[in-house]
């Protein structure tokens, strides 16, 4: 099994600041790789598939970058309805596997 | 607008059964993979099982293997789940989600999630 492995598990910022999570797996993924954002009493929602490329509806702050086992995604200017938990995923191997998710919080 | 919705969540003895069942509107539902997803109480995602759009062929995590069984009825648009044996452990919030497919490929990302139904495994 692949496991996905996200840094921090808390990250604290403050509104119009950048914020960077880390997204690292046990083994190669390529660069099927996913990011999912959710807030508290929802459903996960799709932000970043193929590693880099926007869901549809997707704000340009956010964006995801790497391949193979290292990945970033970067919300440029945090916004308070960015405020949430986010999740990586991969989808190169059986099991599918999360990460444990980063809370990004406000500061 | 595509659309999930989950039902038949609830409160189960150890050792009990349920079914779980997720409602498509807004797509041509035999086109596409659907996937279970579940999340424990103040845990991360875990992904449970995923179906093919046919119902071909499926593929489920090891903690749930030869206990739950996925299913469809693409004639109703739904997507079940059948939980078996169920133990404290599967007790979490499950979601219905979407597959993705792109230029008649899937691409094992969940692109569309329903809001999730409730399933407590509990005396």
């Amino acid at each position: 099994e692949i496991v996905m492995t996200q840094s921090p598990d808390t990250l604290s910022v403050s509104p119009g600041e950048r914020a960077t999570l880390s997204c690292r797996a046990s083994q190669s993924v390529s660069s099927n790789l996913a990011w999912y954002q959710q807030k508290p009493g929802q459903a996960p929602r799709l932000l970043i598939y193929g590693a880099s490329t926007r869901a549809t509806g997707i704000p340009a702050r956010f964006s995801g970058s790497g391949s193979g086992t290292e990945f970033t995604l970067t919300i440029s200017s945090l916004q308070s309805e960015d405020f949430a938990v986010y999740y990586c995923q991969q989808y190169n191997d059986w099991p599918l596997t999360f990460g444990g998710g980063t809370k990004v919080e406000i500061k | 607008e595509v659309q999930l919705v989950e039902s038949g969540g609830g409160l189960v003895q150890p050792g009990g059964s349920l079914r779980l069942s997720c409602a498509a509107s807004g797509l041509t539902f035999s086109s596409y993979a659907m996937s279970w997803v579940r999340q424990a109480p103040g845990v991360g995602l875990e992904w449970v099982s995923v179906i093919t759009g046919g119902g071909g062929s499926t593929n489920y995590a090891d903690s749930v293997k030869g206990r739950f069984t996925i299913s469809r009825d693409n004639s109703k648009n739904t997507l079940y789940l059948q939980m078996n044996s169920l133990r404290a452990e599967d007790t979490a919030v499950y979601f219905c989600a979407k597959v993705a497919k792109l230029e008649n490929r899937y691409y094992y990302y969940m692109d569309v999630w329903g809001k999730g139904t409730t399933v407590t495994v509990s005396s």
